[in-house]
């Protein structure tokens, strides 16, 4: 069965430092989007992505996030300058089409920001 | 604006017990919504979901039935086995409303001892 993945599943990092996530959804899939999780709190949508730009982005979405599809495969968050609290589960999933479809998500990656 | 509020947890049964994890929604449109779980160490998996009033979705034991009445999708399991030790979340989906991001309530840590 077909499935996003993510690298990595683990990253540290330092306060200042950019770090880019990395998402392979699934092929057929169009849309396609960033969430993440910080420790004990809800899960949290930041952008929705198709036809290779944005279509939607949530407040915490600001001018240090940037996400990108460089080929016909990757999707990428990009943290241009972690803060610490940019630690947190990020999650990437994607969909079919866009109204009423079912998201499938990633199994995250682990960013610790110190 | 839309919100999912979910029962907190952790809730703890023993196996073969029934089981209700509540969860209540507030959109604006007319909302899909899911329930995903989250076992440990692992990504988000769909569960079930239901893209209308009165629908009921079912997945491995587990149904949750729309009522658009009381804005309800409560997930229930007639018996629980200690495999369904998870974190489940409800969310929803409004995308008629315009909004391509789920929104997700807080989880509820479900822990089934022998």
């Amino acid at each position: 069965e077909p499935e996003v993945t993510q690298t990595p599943s683990h990253q540290v990092t330092q306060m200042g430092q950019e770090v880019i996530l990395r998402c392979v959804p699934i092929s057929n899939h169009l849309y396609f989007y960033w969430y993440r999780q910080i420790l004990g709190q809800k899960v949290e949508f930041l952008v929705s992505f198709y036809n290779n730009e944005i279509s939607e982005k949530s407040e915490i979405f600001d001018d240090q996030f940037s996400v990108e599809r460089p080929d016909g495969s990757n999707f990428t968050l990009k943290i241009r300058s972690t803060k610490l609290e940019d630690s947190a589960m990020y999650f990437c999933a994607s969909s079919r089409v866009r109204v009423q479809e079912t998201q499938y998500f990633g199994p995250g990656t682990r960013l610790l920001v110190l | 604006g839309n919100s999912v509020t979910q029962m907190e947890g952790p809730v703890t049964l023993s196996e073969e017990a029934f089981l209700t994890i509540n969860c209540t929604y507030t959109a604006t449109g007319y909302p899909s919504l899911f329930w995903y779980v989250q076992y440990p160490g692992e990504g988000l998996q769909l569960l079930l979901k239901a893209t209308k009033a009165d629908d009921k979705g079912s997945n491995k034991g587990f149904e949750a039935t729309y009522r658009k009445e009381t804005t309800s999708f409560h997930l229930e399991k007639g018996s629980v086995q200690v495999s369904d030790s998870a974190v489940y979340f409800c969310a929803l989906s409004d995308r008629g409303g315009g909004a391509d991001g789920l929104t997700f309530g807080k989880g509820t840590h479900l822990i089934i001892q022998p």
